[in-house]
């Protein structure tokens, strides 16, 4: 079945250091996102990616990283530039704008 | 400037009884609308959405929205809800700009169905 898988599901991270979100796709979709969720609250856009080799910020930028090297692939690094990283991280992506399929998300815990 | 409204927080309703949750939006151009689901610690699931024609859209588990452009409006309902219906639905808008599709969330609404 096509989807999108995110790896790990629990994640947690010492302060100061970096740590990478994984995200693969096998739905032939040419975007992809990285949202974050905070409890009780929607989901923010930090970067996404519309083709291979391209990336664009999005509202929540800073302290995170992208890259696209591959159609499939979409990670994420929480960078200790990140302030207050502890959150539910969502990647999804879309076709053409007719809606996103996400995938189960990693709850990144700072210990 | 692009902006999703979802008008309830929290929703409680009885099992059984008809449930509305309401979302507004505000687009400058032409858009395609979505309503999402995400049950705990999972990631959000396509309900349905409005891309063109039919003003009624019908969705997954007897859910159904209906567009009102004179409103700008995409309210969600269900006649009957049920247990398992309880979860956080999040309404969003897309239009196209600067050669792609831009996607703003609502900031959700809680549905709990109480026995």
């Amino acid at each position: 079945d096509g989807g999108i898988t995110q790896s790990p599901k629990y994640l947690f991270r010492k302060e100061g250091q970096n740590v990478t979100l994984s995200c693969e796709q096998n739905l032939n979709h040419d975007a992809m996102y990285w949202y974050r969720q905070d409890p009780g609250q929607g989901l923010r856009l930090i970067y996404y990616s519309q083709i291979v080799n391209d990336f664009q910020k999005g509202d929540i930028a800073e302290g995170y990283s992208v890259s696209r090297e591959k159609k499939e692939s979409f990670p994420l690094t929480v960078t200790s530039a990140q302030k207050n990283p502890t959150a539910f991280y969502l990647c999804a992506s879309s076709l053409s704008g007719h809606g996103y399929t996400f995938g189960s998300g990693t709850r990144l815990t700072v210990v | 400037a692009q902006s999703v409204t979802q008008l309830d927080s929290q929703v409680p309703v009885f099992e059984e009884a008809p449930v509305e949750l309401r979302c507004n939006y505000s687009s400058s151009v032409s858009v395609y609308l979505f309503w999402y689901v995400q049950y705990p610690n999972q990631g959000l699931q396509l309900l349905l959405k409005y891309l063109s024609g039919s003003t009624l859209v019908k969705g997954i588990n007897g859910f159904e929205a209906e567009f009102n452009k004179s409103q700008t409006s995409f309210h969600l309902r269900k006649p009957s809800v049920h247990i398992s219906d309880t979860a956080e639905y999040f309404c969003a808008v897309s239009d196209k700009r600067d050669g792609g599709f831009k996607t703003i969330f609502g900031a959700g609404t809680r549905l709990f169905v109480k026995a």
